[in-house]
């Protein structure tokens, strides 16, 4: 049974150019969860997707971020036209409904943009 | 304005020794705590949890205390052991939705042989 993937696990872009990080929930889970941590900081809400909604988008940058969560395939967190400061740890968690009690997380996917 | 503080960036302790963490929150509205463990280039890992309607829950070595009067909870570790040594993240989430969490900056445990 695997657990939360998020690929890839790190990932470098040049300013301006768009980035791309997926997650994939755990097996029965619909619901998913996007966090960013900054260095030397704790992990921040981005956004909560369940499939094809987005439930909860307040920690979510207003320009350049975009996350979907489709019927089929994983969720994907985009980001437009990269900047020095979204380098940063994302983090993915899924959950099976929003009553829970745990949230799995996946390994993160490192960006750098240099 | 951060909702959630864990004022120790650091905490060392011999090993075999009690370790405790320490977690503020200022929103009267979180209902559920959780401890993430998270080593290096890894995800946070779930640990223990505690609702709101509890002071005390206790799974093993580790051992969650909420004052609520106080906004305040611990994570309580007996006895350290040096596989504990990690980065430890207090949550805290309302609607029992532990998904989405507002956490704390961590503090980083090392466990001394």
């Amino acid at each position: 049974n695997a657990g939360v993937m998020q690929n890839p696990r790190h990932l470098v872009r040049r300013r301006g150019q768009e980035a791309r990080l997926r997650c994939s929930p755990m097996k029965g889970h619909s619901h998913v969860y996007w966090y960013r941590q900054l260095p030397e900081e704790g992990l921040k809400f981005m956004v909560y997707l369940q499939k094809e909604n987005i439930i909860d988008e307040s920690g979510m940058p207003k320009e350049r971020f975009s996350a979907e969560f489709p019927k089929e395939g994983p969720s994907i967190l985009r980001i437009q036209q990269v900047v020095r400061g979204d380098s940063a740890a994302y983090f993915c968690a899924s959950s099976p409904s929003q009553k829970n009690t745990e949230a799995f997380f996946g390994q993160g996917t490192r960006l750098t943009v240099v | 304005d951060q909702q959630v503080k864990q004022n120790s960036p650091s905490l060392s302790v011999q090993e075999g020794r009690i370790s405790i963490l320490n977690c503020d929150y200022t929103n009267s509205m979180f209902d559920y705590f959780l401890w993430y463990k998270k080593y290096p280039a890894e995800g946070p890992t779930f640990l223990i949890s505690i609702s709101s309607i509890k002071d005390k829950n206790e799974d093993g070595r580790f051992t969650v205390f909420l004052n609520k009067s106080a906004k305040h909870l611990s994570l309580h570790i007996v006895p350290s052991q040096p596989g504990d040594s990690a980065v430890y993240f207090c949550a805290a989430s309302s609607n029992t939705n532990a998904g989405k969490s507002t956490f704390g900056d961590g503090t980083t445990l090392t466990v001394k042989p």
